[in-house]
């Protein structure tokens, strides 16, 4: 499976934006890019996912590299109720394949 | 409104006794997995299916079954549960293509004795 690399924690202020990075270097050209996020005792929630194009959704903007080695998630502007881990994932058909991903914590 | 069901929320059994976890799905997706998720571990997949009647052991399989005779219901079954299958299970569902989201369930917590 592609691996990806995520910054074990990030902090933001409310109602700033935030940009969670996310390195994924031996992405294939089928390799979807997947962005879940898990709350504090829920199940994961899938945010947003792209292949080539930057995306936008209510919940989130997912901007990726020309070379697709890398990809951004966008937060526009963080709430209380975004913190959580973060994960980005490059979905195989068969799973999706869990990172350790990125604890966001949101200050009011 | 499309959801993933998973009953029990909550079991504590002892080892040894036979239990099962129900999922459902009412989005007609073919696709259904099974994970655990545990501290440090992170979340990693049990089995999966793919559709009807076709199954496939994910990265921990060991002391797990799985079946799939229905689209909507993918049950997990602990056969002889033992205290390493303490975990927190999800159940989610999607449609087959790897370019489509993925639903979770609410979870089970399961404490085997």
């Amino acid at each position: 499976d592609a691996k990806t690399t995520q910054p074990n924690s990030m902090e933001s202020n409310e109602e700033e934006p935030v940009h969670l990075p996310c390195n994924h270097s031996t992405i294939s050209g089928t390799d979807y890019i997947h962005w879940y996020r898990q709350l504090p005792s829920q199940g994961p929630e899938y945010v947003i996912h792209g292949l080539t194009s930057n995306v936008n959704n209510r919940m989130a903007s997912l901007a990726i590299a020309e070379d697709r080695k890398s990809s951004t998630l966008i937060l526009h502007r963080a709430t209380l109720r975004d913190a959580a881990v973060y994960y980005c994932i490059l979905r195989d058909v068969k799973a999706l394949v869990f990172g350790k991903g990125t604890r966001l914590s949101v200050i009011a | 409104e499309a959801q993933v069901t998973q009953n029990p929320r909550y079991l504590i059994t002892v080892t040894g006794k036979k239990l099962t976890v129900t999922c459902s799905q009412n989005m007609n997706h073919e696709y259904m997995s099974w994970y655990r998720q545990d501290p440090g571990l992170g979340l990693r997949q049990i089995y999966y299916s793919m559709n009807v009647e076709v199954t496939d052991k994910g990265d921990v399989p060991e002391g797990y079954k799985v079946s799939r005779k229905e689209k909507r219901n993918f049950p997990l079954i602990l056969e002889s549960p033992s205290p390493n299958q303490t975990s927190l299970y999800f159940c989610a569902s999607s449609y087959g293509d790897r370019a489509n989201e993925q639903f979770f369930g609410p979870g089970t917590r399961l404490t085997v004795l």
